[in-house]
């Protein structure tokens, strides 16, 4: 069945430091691409997305590249600070345009960022 | 706009018995999505309500069932409960149609199964 990959589990930065995370993905026909923060306690917060006719969208500190070849998408966090301390979740989805819309998640990875 | 709001917010149930969650999304948004967060399996999709009809559903079994109701809140059931239906249930709601399948989610309702 449909399947995200994602790594690293754990990921610890300093601050200001970048920081990445790489999904993969198993279904060729997924065209959604959404990541989410959950901080501890809290809901998953959409933070960015990008759509398969992107290859790269940016917003602020945060960007998000697809490699629909590689059937891989990352997360690229710049300057990180200790307010991005949280788990980030991938996910995939056919749901752009259709009624497929359901996501597939990654199991998350946790980022600490030490001052 | 108020965000999508989940009741109860906790519960505690014993095995057996049966349990109700209420989701109410965005207002203007028309899709309810359910998930099951638990620390083993992370994040898995149950189903999804769109104009009140399943559109979509997620390999778990017969006694996880759902509805959703002319102003597209959405109720969620689970039945004869078991001790590994303890977990964080999320829902999410979306706008749906082309260009907009952005999910948002509510807080969770918090199962623990005794």
């Amino acid at each position: 069945g449909e399947n995200v990959e994602q790594h690293p589990s754990t990921l610890s930065v300093q601050e200001g430091d970048s920081a990445v995370i790489k999904c993969t993905y198993s279904d060729s026909a997924s065209n959604y691409f959404p990541w989410y923060k959950q901080e501890l306690g809290k809901r998953p917060q959409l933070i960015i997305d990008i759509r398969s006719n992107v290859g790269e969208k940016k917003d602020q500190r945060i960007a998000v590249t697809l490699n629909k070849t590689a059937k891989h998408f990352s997360l690229h966090i710049t300057e990180t600070q200790p307010e991005d301390s949280a788990v980030y979740f991938c996910a995939s989805s056919k749901g752009w345009g259709g009624s497929q819309g359901n996501l597939i998640f990654g199991k998350g990875t946790k980022l600490s960022v030490k001052p | 706009k108020a965000g999508v709001t989940q009741t109860p917010r906790y519960l505690i149930k014993t095995r057996g018995q049966q349990v109700t969650l209420s989701c109410s999304p965005i207002s203007g948004h028309r899709s309810v999505s359910w998930y099951q967060q638990t620390p083993g399996q992370g994040l898995q999709f149950l189903f999804e309500y769109f104009s009140e009809t399943q559109r979509n559903k997620g390999n778990f079994p017969g006694r996880f069932s759902g509805r959703q109701f002319s102003n597209s809140r959405s109720e969620m059931n689970v039945s004869t409960l078991e001790l590994g239906d303890s977990a964080l249930y999320l829902c999410a709601s979306s706008r749906t149609g082309t260009g907009a399948y952005e999910q948002y989610f509510g807080p969770g309702t918090r199962l623990t199964v005794t």
